[in-house]
């Protein structure tokens, strides 16, 4: 059964602080990927990743960035918190070329005072 | 961009009764359709999912339709139970890196 760990079930940061979140998967799938989820707006992608050390945009990148210095792990930076930033993030991997079947992590809430 | 819209976002039905839910999606090269299941506090879960060149897919309960001319697609949760009940997320892909994804509905089954 592929697991996702993401490390924080919650999280509470001040505006401007900056954020880590890491998460980890045991399956060795390629493909990582930060979603955010808002009521109302379902799952919106925020960056991924098909390899180490690679990085694409997602939907809505803007305020984030990412690493993926291992295969296993992919860390989502906020540089500089805000409070539009409170939200829940779900990380998620997939297995190569059937990138578009996603296993999900628990998400972390994080909220922003 | 590409969307993907879900109708009804909130759902309540009786215990035993059936629930649909409808997804309709902009991008004409979408070819996998995934529905995802999250209980509250819970990960998202793929439930089923279903390809452009088939119709229809059933899995016990639960069965996906397919509409590729009106791009429209549904799911089918018949005889409802209460574990049934959690948010539920239709998406679209064009089998690419990017999945779109609806709003979500959240379907309440009363025992």
């Amino acid at each position: 059964d592929v697991k996702v760990t993401q490390s924080s079930r919650y999280l509470v940061k001040r505006t401007g602080e900056k954020v880590f979140l890491e998460c980890v998967q045991d399956m060795d799938h390629e493909n990582m990927f930060w979603y955010r989820q808002d009521p109302g707006l379902g799952l919106r992608l925020i960056y991924f990743s098909y390899d180490v050390k690679m990085k694409e945009k997602g939907d809505i990148p803007e305020g984030y960035s990412v690493s993926r210095e291992k295969k296993e792990r992919f860390s989502l930076i906020l540089e500089s918190a805000s409070t539009n930033q409170t939200s829940m993030y779900l990380c998620a991997s997939s297995k190569g070329q059937r990138r578009e079947k996603l296993f999900f992590g628990s998400g972390t809430q994080l909220s922003v005072l | 961009g590409e969307n993907v819209e879900q109708h009804p976002s909130t759902l309540s039905v009786q215990e035993g009764d059936s629930a649909v839910i409808k997804c309709t999606y902009s991008d004409s090269a979408s070819n996998y359709f995934p529905w995802y299941k999250q209980e509250l506090g819970k990960r998202p879960q793929l439930i089923i999912d279903i390809r452009s060149n088939v119709g229809e897919k059933k899995d016990q309960r639960i069965a996906v339709t397919l509409n590729k001319t009106a791009k429209h697609f549904s799911l089918h949760i018949t005889e409802t139970q209460p574990e049934d009940s959690a948010v539920y997320f239709c998406a679209a892909s064009t089998g690419g890196f990017k999945t779109i994804f609806g709003a979500g509905t959240r379907l309440f089954v009363k025992a």
